[in-house]
């Protein structure tokens, strides 16, 4: 266990549904990050957030993808309208600013998002 | 943005052999790169990390080499264990961008008893 949680492991939804999903992340981060992986795939990066500012937001990342931070701490991450392609493992990490190993992000154990 | 690739998608080794898992990357600026483990049903858990000003680096059963001229880099797992059996990337810190990482699509390592 990192730390990091993630809430629900597992969502079935169908297609045209809204899903959101929540991250719990190691309460001194400051840094959060979402990333989506697909079987046989590394995680690929969504979007970063330093506080509660979304400071980066990655072009695959398409209008029906919104993910906030409100007050520094959880994050949550809104899929509207769901489509087949859709269907991966969303996974949350974070990590500290100034930390020794920058590139020491701590994962969650990832919610699987099935649409149907 | 950023390429990285694996060289091989699985490996299998006998346990107590030593593993070597290869991967490219694209950009030459290219000045950070972190090993990651992920093992079933968990997210990647981080392994270890070198910078481009060194050639190698090691951990605890781990080295990880760097290859700057050819853009490679690898993890050497020494007297592989079955609690290695696992996905393996490499990621790469964007150069434009030092908040994004790119992962490559992982090598997963059998280890045989």
């Amino acid at each position: 266990d990192t730390g990091v949680s993630q809430d629900p492991r597992h969502k079935i939804t169908k297609r045209g549904q809204n899903v959101t999903f929540r991250c719990d992340p190691i309460s001194e981060h400051n840094r959060l990050y979402w990333y989506r992986q697909t079987l046989g795939q590394g995680p690929e990066f969504l979007t970063y957030f330093q506080n509660e500012a979304q400071l980066e937001k990655s072009r695959l990342l398409s209008n029906r993808f919104s993910a906030e931070r409100p007050k520094g701490s959880f994050s949550t991450l809104e899929i509207q309208r769901t489509e087949q392609g859709d269907s991966a493992m969303y996974l949350c990490a974070s990590s500290l600013s100034g930390g020794a190993l920058i590139g020491e992000q701590y994962f969650g154990p990832g919610t699987r998002l099935t649409v149907t | 943005g950023e390429s990285v690739g694996l060289h091989l998608p699985t490996l299998s080794v006998q346990e107590g052999d030593n593993s070597i898992i290869n991967c490219a990357y694209s950009n030459s600026a290219s000045d950070y790169f972190i090993w990651y483990k992920q093992e079933s049903g968990k997210g990647p858990q981080f392994i270890i990390d070198i910078r481009s000003n060194m050639d190698k680096r090691q951990g605890q059963r781990v080295t990880v080499l760097l290859n700057k001229t050819v853009k490679h880099l690898s993890l050497q797992i020494a007297a592989t264990q079955p609690g290695d059996s696992a996905v393996y990337f490499c990621a790469v810190q964007g150069y434009h961008n030092f908040n994004k990482f790119y992962f490559g699509s992982g090598t997963k390592l059998n280890v045989k008893p």
